[in-house]
């Protein structure tokens, strides 16, 4: 398996459930990102982990919780979330921008979750 | 602050030439992105821009002009499956990462 995969594709959650978003890696690449898209809205950057260190979280509610626990993976907890909070929610992951490299981002597919 | 504007949709015929611009104003610039996303997938690049002028890709061209904030993705020989959403990022690196800051996209419609 190849590429960024992301799972489940798609959630429904009441608004007290816990659940959460996985994302892998099989690139090799040292950089992961969660991106929040909602219609006609860019992409939000949400949470950036470089070398499993977390280096942004773009005051993101703390309702949201990432963990990267190695280079491949990458989780999103979810707890108590609200109806606003549907969206896609896309995973990616990049390696250093040296010589040839663009440093581009490789994103997966999404999980569209929707908040009841 | 930071800024990416680009047209919400647009349209145009099979085998035409279309041009989608983007404007930015952002704190930081390592280059910019162009991206491609049919509607239920993954965004995937499409091109890179870092310094002034013209990249040409087979069918899809992007231009930078860094002094005006600007930049085009240009689409030749329009096929029914460039219908899709095209996505204007500004990169900032930092320490080992790519801080891609997104426009809202451009939705374009290619009709027969």
């Amino acid at each position: 398996e190849t590429g960024v995969t992301q799972t489940p594709r798609h959630l429904v959650m009441g608004m007290t459930n816990k659940k959460s978003l996985k994302c892998e890696q099989h690139l090799g690449h040292n950089a992961m990102y969660w991106y929040k898209q909602s219609a006609k809205k860019p992409l939000e950057l949400m949470f950036v982990y470089s070398l499993e260190e977390r280096v942004e979280n773009n005051s993101v509610p703390s309702r949201f919780s990432p963990e990267c626990p190695n280079s491949s993976h990458l989780f999103l907890h979810l707890h108590t979330l609200q109806p606003e909070d549907s969206a896609l929610y896309l995973c990616a992951s990049s390696s250093p921008q040296i010589q040839e490299n663009t440093g581009e981002l490789f994103f997966g597919e999404g999980s569209r979750l929707t908040v009841l | 602050g930071q800024n990416i504007d680009q047209p919400t949709e647009m349209t145009a015929t099979e085998g035409a030439i279309v041009q989608i611009n983007c404007t930015y104003q952002t704190s930081g610039f390592n280059g910019l992105f162009w991206y491609q996303q049919h509607a239920g997938e993954a965004p995937t690049f499409l091109s890179y821009n870092v310094l002034d002028g013209l990249e040409e890709k087979g069918r899809f061209s992007s231009f930078l002009s860094r002094s005006k904030g600007y930049s085009y993705l240009l689409l030749k020989e329009l096929q029914m499956k460039d219908s899709a959403s095209y996505l204007c990022a500004v990169s900032s690196f930092s320490g080992g990462y790519n801080k891609l800051i997104f426009g809202a996209g451009t939705r374009l419609a290619v009709h027969p």
